[in-house]
């Protein structure tokens, strides 16, 4: 059973373009991740997002805690050829323990 | 510091034979993590370390794998007699106790041959 549950899987849009990557949970987690992989790379975190309803931006990237603390999502506005990468969502179920991964959204932007 | 450096990158190895990984966190950090990634797939957690005592291991981790991380430091991944199934790539991260932000390492990817 996957925890985490991310949606769509792969995503490939045109440069300039906005999309939303969901990430879901029937599980009350503590605080959710985001991080961005390239192929042959570890994962890079983006952000963390703690408080229930919690919006943080980074650039042209809007991340969002869902007020039950179950979902969150990605926007990226304007997309550029660089944003290409496997985005992933993960969070610890209980504060301080270890963190599990969704399976990811393989995201390709078309120049 | 220059981040979570592992060691070796790649490895292909026969069937049957050992392999082990090492992994060398931030410095400050006392937490220390392993993932296993296969295609298509999100990291799967393995184990992970706080300072040196081994605090949790996934069902994953059969008895063919062993984690060590004497002294707090540096930490290794071994596999016994290793089977196709057990090609991946090997990710090592760590973190300071009570935040959840992980730093990766760029990982070993094991083929099995």
């Amino acid at each position: 059973t996957q925890l985490l549950e991310q949606s769509p899987q792969f995503l490939s849009i045109q440069e300039g373009e906005n999309l939303t990557v969901y990430c879901n949970s029937s599980s009350v987690f503590s605080s959710l991740q985001w991080y961005r992989q390239e192929p042959g790379e570890g994962p890079v975190l983006l952000v963390t997002v703690v408080t229930g309803g919690e919006v943080k931006k980074l650039k042209r990237l809007t991340f969002q805690f869902g007020d039950a603390r179950k979902d969150s999502s990605l926007h990226i506005t304007a997309a550029q050829p660089g944003d290409t990468g496997l985005y992933l969502c993960a969070g610890p179920l209980n504060r301080d323990d270890k963190i599990i991964f969704g399976k990811g959204t393989r995201l390709h932007i078309l120049p | 510091d220059t981040g979570v450096s592992q060691d070796p990158r790649h490895k292909i190895t026969k069937r049957g034979q050992n392999v082990t990984f090492r992994c060398d966190p931030i410095s400050e950090h006392n937490r220390l993590y392993w993932y296993r990634q296969t295609l298509g797939q999100g990291p799967e957690f393995l184990t992970y370390f706080q300072n040196e005592a081994q605090l949790e291991k996934s069902r994953l981790l059969s008895d063919r794998f062993s984690a060590e991380r004497p002294k707090g430091s540096f930490s290794t991944l071994e596999i016994q007699r290793t089977e196709q199934g057990d090609s991946a790539m090997y990710l090592c991260a760590s973190s300071l106790s009570g935040y959840t932000g992980y730093t990766f390492g760029s990982g070993t990817r094991l083929t099995v041959v």
